[in-house]
């Protein structure tokens, strides 16, 4: 069974600029959480998605978006990117009842020149 | 304050046992998780307990969850230095995870 898919694996953008990240969950899960992590924050929660609905949210700013589609499939979207956006963005799946366990992807690394 | 906290660092010689500690405030809390990260990868999830036990063997990997203190630890025996990485505590309850700061475990040769 294929794990959790990011695509990409890294991206350069600079200041101001708009960014898309793509997650592709296990085949049979439901539910989509996106994670930020950074050395000094630590690993920080954006949102969670669940059959295409948001269901649960962090305290981001609303710069940070996402989507899910029909096919489980999430996009995260941060809009007017800052230096301090620079981060590892994680995206887990879950099947999404019954407090199953999060199973994560490798990871976007997004650097802000 | 962090929901779940853990201390920073661990340092170990390989071969020896490592015992990482971790204290939930969130009583409520159905399921306990371990992770593992290494470098430039994602969370790996290692093994996670239900609320209502104490132990739970996997391998070299052991947990024991003390409900009344809120305390989970991950004992993993023969520490070999493929163990090197950051351990991370999760709990969760209603489909919500909160995760700690992680513990940087170093294998010593």
């Amino acid at each position: 069974k294929a794990g959790v898919t990011q695509t990409p694996r890294y991206l350069i953008k600079t200041r101001g600029q708009q960014v898309t990240l793509s997650c592709s969950p296990i085949s049979g899960h439901r539910s989509v959480s996106w994670y930020q992590q950074t050395p000094g924050q630590g690993l920080q929660f954006l949102f969670e998605y669940f059959s295409e609905t948001q269901r649960n949210k962090g305290n981001f700013p609303g710069r940070f978006s996402g989507r899910q589609f029909s096919n489980s499939r999430s996009e995260m979207n941060v809009s007017t990117l800052e230096l301090g956006d620079s981060a590892l963005y994680l995206c887990a799946s879950s099947l999404g009842s019954g407090n199953q366990p999060q199973h994560f992807g490798d990871g976007t690394r997004l650097s802000i020149l | 304050g962090e929901d779940v906290e853990q201390s920073l660092f661990l340092s170990v010689r390989e071969g020896d046992s490592s015992v990482i500690n971790c204290t939930y405030t969130d009583s409520s809390s159905t399921y306990l998780y371990w992770y593992k990260q290494e470098p430039g990868a994602g969370l790996q999830l290692l093994t996670y307990i239900f609320s209502n036990m104490d132990m739970k063997q996997d391998q070299r990997l052991t947990v024991l969850l003390n409900k009344k203190d809120k305390h989970l630890s991950l004992r993993i025996a023969d520490t070999q230095t493929g163990d090197s990485a950051i351990y991370f505590c999760a709990e969760s309850r209603n489909n919500d995870m909160r995760f700690g700061a992680g513990t940087r475990l170093t294998v010593k040769p």
